[in-house]
């Protein structure tokens, strides 16, 4: 079945780095743009960034551009995101999921938590 | 930046009918796009292009989208549609960003 499965998560001090991934199965992950979208605790959905699905184009929220970088590997099936700089404001759950420019985002990961705490 | 507007909450009685709107600048000359979420879960697509459902959401749920208002409806409630409910449109006009809305939490009473 169709299947999103993200790691990489964890504590991170201010300043720090992380790099998530996200594992794609059940699906043509090479024929598909990815994005991923963030929670804050008790907050809303936040989307954050997306790449095409030949990677030639990467699009990133004005609250993480310069200091996210989205990538894809598709002989892998795997979704990345390289998180540095980060902030107590960027602790959230992070979830990847599939979607195109207008289409919606299906499916969805399970999300990954992120804690930026010193 | 483009601006999504939801009312924080929505009650309703089982088997009564509920609707969530989003409101935007014209948000019917957009693709809406509708997600559930349970707490502790991931959000499910519920409807996308505006009125469209995916495979195994119930017929109960439903979407409609013109001028400046886009609203999801839902039919003959259930306590399992308790949930936060977000809108979600693609903002082609300010350097590609996609937008959700505050998000609506249901209360089914």
């Amino acid at each position: 079945q169709v299947q999103l499965v993200e790691s990489g998560g964890g504590v991170v001090q201010p300043g720090g780095s992380l790099r998530l991934s996200c594992a794609a199965s059940g699906f043509t992950f090479s024929s598909y743009g990815m994005h991923w979208v963030r929670q804050a605790p008790g907050k809303g959905l936040e989307w954050v960034a997306f790449i095409r699905y030949d990677g030639s184009n990467k699009y990133y929220a004005d609250s993480v551009k310069g200091r996210f970088t989205i990538s894809r590997d598709n002989s892998k099936n795997t979704l990345y995101l390289q998180m540095n700089s980060l902030r107590a404001e960027d602790t959230a759950v992070y979830y990847c999921a599939s979607g195109d420019s207008v289409s919606g985002f299906d499916p969805w990961g399970q999300g990954t938590l992120v804690t930026v705490s010193s | 930046s483009y601006v999504l507007t939801q009312p924080p909450s929505v009650s309703v009685a089982p088997g009564k009918t509920a609707r969530i709107t989003c409101g935007g600048n014209n948000i019917g000359s957009k693709s809406v796009h509708w997600y559930q979420q349970k707490p502790g879960q991931a959000p499910v697509l519920v409807i996308y292009y505006d009125s469209d459902r995916p495979s195994g959401i119930p017929e109960r749920f439903s979407g409609s989208n013109s001028g400046n208002t886009a609203t999801l409806t839902i039919s003959r409630v259930e306590a399992g549609d308790e949930a936060d409910y977000y809108c979600q449109v693609w903002d082609s006009s300010s350097d590609h960003s996609w937008v959700f809305g505050g998000g609506t939490k249901l209360t089914v009473l």
